[in-house]
């Protein structure tokens, strides 16, 4: 059965560094891997998605990598802001359903 | 863009009510899902659907049905809600894999039905 742990569970930091967050996914039979931040309260808002034959997928301050042999997705957030507090999900869809982590609490402070 | 609507956000019902949570997608997708949300839990699957009429059972199905008798609209239900049922529902949906799509099979979701029974 597909697992996905993300670390760390939370992160606090000041305003204007990059930050790293990690997905890790047990089976490497994938088809895609999806990004997702929710903000408290609320659904899930899909950041991005990248399938299982690339590498990397950017979306403005927000660059995803994917390192399937290895079971391995990293979040990378550029100079980051306090708008991007909020919790961030990684899934990855090896069949019709998708297994998500637990998600990385972020708090970015002024 | 993709809308998935869940149509109550905030509901409070009483112990043993039954209790309807609509969902519905504007984008023809083929799969839908309910999931519930709780602190410290994540997100557990409660139901899914691949195609009208069908349905399969996710994680933790128990005290919940769903009915999918429009490919745009999957419902859950709770026969009779108790006070563990209390939590953030989900509703999400997407393309079959492999099907021609820009967004690669993107899951979207809704923006969540807050329950309260007591």
């Amino acid at each position: 059965k597909q697992e996905v742990t993300q670390i760390p569970a939370a992160l606090s930091v000041p305003e204007g560094e990059n930050l790293v967050l990690n997905c890790s996914f047990t089976d490497s039979a994938i088809y895609n891997l999806q990004w997702f931040r929710q903000d408290p309260g609320k659904g899930l808002t899909s950041l991005l998605l990248i399938q299982s034959s690339q590498r990397e997928q950017t979306s403005g301050r927000l660059n995803a990598s994917l390192d399937k042999s290895s079971g391995r997705s990293t979040l990378y957030i550029a100079a980051s802001q306090p708008g991007d507090s909020a919790t961030y999900l990684c899934a990855v869809k090896g069949s019709y359903i998708p297994t998500f982590g637990r998600g990385t609490s972020l708090i970015v402070h002024p | 863009d993709v809308k998935v609507t869940q149509s109550s956000r905030y509901l409070v019902k009483r112990t043993g009510e039954k209790v309807f949570l609509e969902c519905v997608q504007d984008m023809d997708h083929e799969n839908m899902f309910w999931y519930r949300q709780d602190p410290g839990l994540g997100l557990r699957l409660i139901y899914f659907s691949y195609d009208v009429k069908m349905k399969e059972k996710g994680d933790i199905p128990e005290g919940y049905s769903v009915s999918r008798e429009k490919k745009e609209r999957f419902s859950l239900i709770l026969e009779s809600a108790s006070t563990n049922q209390t939590s953030m529902y989900l509703c999400a949906s997407s393309l079959t894999r492999g099907s021609p799509d820009r967004s690669g099979n993107t899951i979207y979701f809704g923006e969540g039905s807050w329950l309260t029974v007591v």
